[in-house]
């Protein structure tokens, strides 16, 4: 059971460069998220997906898109990446719905966008 | 939406010493978490717990929903300890979760 999984751990990309964040959790959870972690700081909710085929947004979607591509499957997608994305980026998931709501997270991509 | 405060902001201490981490919330909710971010990153589950008290060895957790607060209660602190306490709670429909700013803590050998 690897729970959340993550790839890349680690990334750089220029200024106006795209690329997409991928999640995978093997619990069989309905929802899914995506946060972003600044420096210093807690983590502020960028979208979640509270079942297969719906989406929505959450504190700061600006800038990123999302797909949740199956049950098991949620992707963040910057389109064109800038300075001020440079962040820590986890996934999580939960069984919302269910007798807990407990969140589990990913190990997290750190990126960084010069 | 919902507001997360936790206090203190630092904490520094002896090895071996108790410490008590407040989280406030200002509106009711149907989840709450308490999380230890490790110093390389790592995000780990301490508790889940939107209401009543839980122990889990050396940690427990008490949240009181009608007063809107939890506490997470550390006590015969190690080095191991140190990282950043974070209090996650959501709303009644349970899917937009509100990360609080965290406690730093620091375990002196």
């Amino acid at each position: 059971n690897a729970g959340v999984t993550q790839t890349p751990k680690f990334q750089v990309l220029k200024t106006g460069q795209s690329m997409t964040l991928q999640c995978a959790q093997d619990m069989n959870h309905n929802s899914m998220y995506w946060y972003r972690q600044d420096p210093g700081m807690g983590l502020r909710l960028i979208y979640y997906s509270a079942s297969e085929g719906t989406t929505d947004k959450g504190e700061v979607p600006n800038g990123y898109n999302v797909s949740r591509l199956n049950k098991r499957e949620f992707s963040l997608r910057l389109e064109s990446a800038a300075p001020s994305q440079t962040s820590v980026y986890f996934c999580a998931s939960n069984s919302a719905g269910g007798p807990s709501y407990e969140q589990y997270f990913g190990p997290g991509t750190r990126l960084t966008v010069t | 939406g919902i507001q997360v405060e936790q206090s203190p902001p630092d904490l520094i201490l002896q090895e071996g010493a108790n410490s008590t981490l407040r989280c406030n919330f200002s509106d009711s909710v149907n989840n709450l978490q308490w999380f230890h971010q490790n110093p390389w990153g790592q995000l780990i589950n301490l508790f889940y717990i939107p209401s009543g008290t839980k122990q889990n060895g050396r940690l427990s957790a008490t949240t009181v929903a009608t007063e809107r607060y939890s506490l997470l209660y550390i006590s015969s602190s190690q080095t191991t300890d140190s990282g950043v306490y974070f209090c996650a709670v959501a709303d009644n429909y349970g899917q937009n979760f509100v990360f609080g700013p965290g406690t730093r803590l620091s375990v002196l050998p």
